[in-house]
């Protein structure tokens, strides 16, 4: 089974700075999907960024990127230039291909940007 | 881009009483839904994988009795919260599988809050 662990519950930034959350996973897997979702207050969770594992590129969206570590099994977020709509809960979720589409989740990180 | 919806928003139940919520996809076909709950701050957790014409698929520890999931059709499915009782108020979230992209991307509905008093 897979799990996913992202060890910083609560994170702040200052507006317009640079945030990194962080998200290590385990698995024996070799072709999977990683995500990085957001839920704001609304609760909507919306897709951020998504990182194919075959891919050596970094995934980037705009003031959002990525750093995949395939070996070390780390995929972290960057937020650059932090906005106060940034302020949101962050979940790192992976999925195995072949999975039905089921994804394991990690529990969170809660971002607060400060003006 | 791809929509899901969620009907209601928010419901407040009786204990004893049973509740449906509605899953959509509006714009696309999903062969698969996933329903979620949710706990205040805390991560999702999968309840079930709902399948189009077949029966749903539960995580261990998920009563299917109690939480009935109906895939009618590939643009809805059902979760019906059977004889609830206060310890199933919660968040419930469903998301959506475009089967048709290339993409394993799965698409969040808005969620419903349940109460049950």
């Amino acid at each position: 089974a897979q799990t996913v662990t992202q060890s910083q519950p609560e994170m702040s930034v200052q507006e317009a700075e640079t945030v990194t959350l962080s998200c290590t996973y385990d698995t024996s897997e070799n072709n999977y999907y990683l995500f990085w979702y957001k839920q704001p207050p609304s609760r909507q969770m919306i897709l951020v960024i998504r990182q194919e594992a075959y891919k050596q590129q970094n995934a980037t969206e705009n003031r959002f990127s990525v750093n995949f570590q395939k070996a070390a099994k780390s995929f972290s977020l960057k937020i650059s230039d932090s906005q106060l709509g940034d302020t949101a809960m962050y979940f790192c979720a992976f999925m195995k291909l072949g999975n039905a589409g089921k994804s394991t989740f990690g529990d969170g990180t809660t971002l607060t940007v400060k003006p | 881009g791809a929509v899901v919806s969620q009907h209601p928003s928010w419901v407040i139940c009786k204990s004893g009483t049973s509740v449906k919520i509605e899953c959509r996809s509006l714009d696309f076909q999903a062969t698969t839904m996933f329903w979620y709950r949710q706990f205040p701050k805390q991560s999702l957790m999968l309840m079930a994988t709902s399948n189009e014409g077949s029966k749903a698929t539960y995580e261990q520890g998920v009563e299917k009795d109690k939480f009935l999931i109906n895939h009618a059709s590939l643009t809805l499915s059902t979760l019906t919260v059977t004889s609830a009782h206060p310890e199933d108020s919660s968040f419930y979230i469903c998301s959506a599988r475009d089967a048709s992209g290339g993409a394993y991307e799965q698409y969040f509905g808005p969620g419903t809050r349940l109460t049950v008093t």
